[in-house]
């Protein structure tokens, strides 16, 4: 599975987009990428994932470049319940199914 | 539905002592996982099963041993307690792409 690239820590403002990016060189052709989150100490909540168009749910936006070499979830207006710890993941749909997290991204919604 | 159900959700053990850590899915599917996460870090993969009467070793299984007693249940047993670890314990269930979690099992070996 490719590795990924998350900022350690973002800040975003109550009621305004958080975008959250993600770097993902490497990532091969029938990898797909997930986001998840982890709120407090709870376990990891699936947000979104998407291979190569862009995606929309009721949670978020999943925006992937057309090279997809990186990707950005966007919240598109931000609550004080989305701080949380945010896990961008690429995995290929073969073989083993287990998700591998990384750091994730910490993002504190101020009011 | 419940989802994944993990029991118990706080257990303090002490150096040396067994466990075992519950989990069971009425969601169908057919792989389970055992993850654990220790403070600030990311879930590391322990053992997982892709399906009922399989398991497979993750990234940490050095101390743990797992049984997938059928589809729903899948249980992770300490046969010897040491305090490293003293962890956050999530199972997870997955039929396609995207595992659902439970809520997790704190541990501390003193």
């Amino acid at each position: 599975d490719a590795k990924t690239t998350q900022p350690p820590s973002m800040d975003c403002a109550e009621g305004r987009a958080a975008n959250l990016p993600c770097n993902h060189s490497t990532i091969s052709g029938n990898e797909y990428v997930y986001w998840y989150r982890q709120i407090h100490s709870q376990g990891p909540q699936y947000i979104i994932h998407g291979l190569k168009n862009n995606e929309t749910n009721e949670m978020a936006s999943l925006i992937i470049t057309e090279d997809r070499k990186s990707s950005t979830l966007i919240l598109p207006h931000a609550t004080l319940r989305d701080t949380a710890v945010y896990y961008c993941i690429v995995r290929g749909d073969t073989g083993r199914r287990a998700l591998t997290f990384g750091s994730g991204t910490r993002l504190q919604v101020q009011p | 539905n419940a989802g994944v159900t993990q029991t118990p959700k706080f257990q303090v053990l002490k150096t040396g002592q067994s466990m075992t850590l519950q989990c069971a899915q009425d969601m169908n599917h057919n792989s389970m996982y055992w993850y654990r996460q220790d403070p600030g870090m990311g879930l590391r993969l322990i053992y997982y099963s892709a399906s009922e009467g399989t398991t497979d070793k993750g990234e940490v299984p050095n101390g743990y041993n797992v049984s997938r007693l059928n589809k729903r249940e899948f249980s992770l047993r300490l046969e010897s307690a040491a305090p490293s670890q003293t962890s956050v314990y999530f199972c997870a269930s997955s039929e396609q792409r995207t595992p659902t979690f439970g809520s997790g099992t704190r541990l501390t070996v003193v």
